[in-house]
């Protein structure tokens, strides 16, 4: 069965730091590899998404990601982190096979951005 | 460009009463979700909808139903709340029947449902 684990559940860096966070998933093939934001209050927004092709995926807001097979990993990063990216962000995996397009949640990661 | 719209944004029920939450889309998107998220569990699906008329269960569908006369509506009915429905409920919504429909996947702001 699909499952997306982020070890991390709360990560706290400072104004222009970099920032890296993980998601390992299980899947049984290559899976559609999604990123999402949710800011206080608000719904979630997607960042970027892996679907084929290059591993190194760019998104918005500056965010970037790289899927790695062997690690099945799909880790968030950003090279200088703004107070505006605080906020909740949850990696997902999309069933390949189906055209359900059911997504599986990881548990989340909460951001703290010191100024 | 409303895309998905949830109400009410909050609410707090007393056990055993119930509840529908609204769900709206402007998109014409045929697959619509209801999610919901617990703190430190990420989103689980409780029911999904891949057209009018056509509803099926998700993870966690106990204690919930749903319904869909209309495209534009996906409401999630709660029949005698219990404490354990206390959570924050998402609809989404999304374009299309190819995988590549993720690119469409809409997320409403959410309903804050605590049961007392």
């Amino acid at each position: 069965a699909q499952s997306v684990t982020q070890p991390d559940i709360h990560i706290t860096v400072s104004e222009g730091a970099s920032l890296e966070l993980r998601c390992n998933y299980s899947y049984g093939a290559t899976p559609y590899l999604f990123w999402y934001v949710q800011s206080p209050g608000q719904g979630l927004q997607l960042l970027l998404k892996y679907f084929s092709g290059d591993t190194l995926v760019q998104g918005i807001k500056g965010f970037e990601a790289e899927f790695k097979r062997s690690q099945s990993s799909f880790n968030l990063r950003k090279p200088s982190v703004h107070w505006s990216d605080a906020a909740e962000y949850f990696c997902a995996v999309g069933d390949r096979g189906s055209t359900l397009g059911r997504l599986y949640f990881g548990r989340g990661t909460q951001l703290t951005v010191w100024p | 460009n409303a895309g998905v719209t949830q109400t009410p944004k909050f609410r707090i029920l007393k056990i055993g009463q119930s509840m529908t939450l609204q769900c709206a889309q402007d998109m014409n998107h045929n697959y619509m979700y209801w999610y919901r998220q617990d703190p430190g569990m990420g989103l689980k699906l409780i029911y999904y909808s891949v057209g009018a008329g056509i509803t099926d269960k998700g993870e966690v569908p106990n204690g919930y139903n749903v319904s869909r006369s209309t495209t534009e509506d996906f409401p999630l009915r709660l029949e005698l709340a219990a404490p354990s429905q206390t959570s924050v409920y998402f609809c989404a919504a999304r374009r299309g029947e190819s995988i590549a429909g993720h690119y469409g996947y809409t997320f409403g702001s959410g309903t804050r449902l605590t049961v007392v």
